[in-house]
């Protein structure tokens, strides 16, 4: 069957530096993306991976790793805003998106 | 980027009703719309492919009598929920495809059968 793996929570402080982790094994693979979601909204597009290496947009770089299966997340300067889930999700051989359940990021002071 | 609206972003209704939410491309045409239902802390759960002049694709498990789609144009489609539930209450969001590397979302609408 088709997975996608991300850790549930994590928790950082202001300021600093976290990396969210992504994992997945799918039917084929057109491509990654991630896309960021407060409480009660719609997700918001973040980044889009379909080629290995790091794609940096201002303060989030997103990470892949066809060989490995493997994406993550990266968001430096993190700012209490940033308090949101990631999701994670994976466009298969028959261009379907495919989610994980998403990572609850909790910043603090 | 692309913008997709989604109308109405809340709604109330009675257990038998029906509730019709519309999702909207607003500058770009989009041939292909997905609706997604979404429960508290947990992923999306695409419902159904929304594709415009033709029947949607709904995925397993997903009742079409229930959850009527009508794609009548290249900027609206419409998800109706019919004869309404307490369990049908749930988070439900389209999206609309713009290229190879993107899937805009409308709003969302939070639906609430009492």
């Amino acid at each position: 069957g088709q997975n996608i793996d991300q850790p549930t929570e994590m928790t950082a402080t202001e300021g600093a530096i976290v990396q969210i982790n992504c994992t997945y094994q799918t039917s084929g693979f057109n491509g990654l993306f991630w896309y960021q979601q407060h409480a009660g909204e719609a997700p918001t597009f973040l980044s889009y991976n379909v080629l290995d290496g790091l794609e940096e947009k201002g303060r989030f770089s997103s990470f892949l790793s066809r060989s490995k299966g493997y994406s993550y997340l990266l968001l430096k300067e993190l700012q209490m805003k940033d308090s949101a889930s990631y999701l994670c999700a994976v466009r298969d051989s028959n261009y379907q998106l495919i989610w994980g359940a998403g990572t609850k990021l909790i910043i603090k002071p | 980027g692309a913008v997709v609206s989604q109308h109405p972003s809340r709604v109330i209704c009675k257990s038998g009703t029906s509730v019709k939410i519309e999702c909207r491309s607003l500058d770009f045409q989009a041939t292909t719309m997905f609706w997604y239902r979404q429960f508290p802390k947990k992923s999306l759960m695409l419902m159904a492919t929304s594709n415009e002049g033709s029947k949607a694709t709904y995925e397993q498990g997903v009742e079409k009598d229930k959850f009527l789609i009508n794609h009548a144009s290249l900027t609206l489609s419409t998800l109706t929920v019919t004869s309404a539930h307490p369990e049908d209450s749930s988070f439900y969001i389209c999206s609309a495809g713009v290229g190879e590397t993107e899937a805009f979302f409308g709003q969302g609408t939070r639906l609430t059968v009492v």
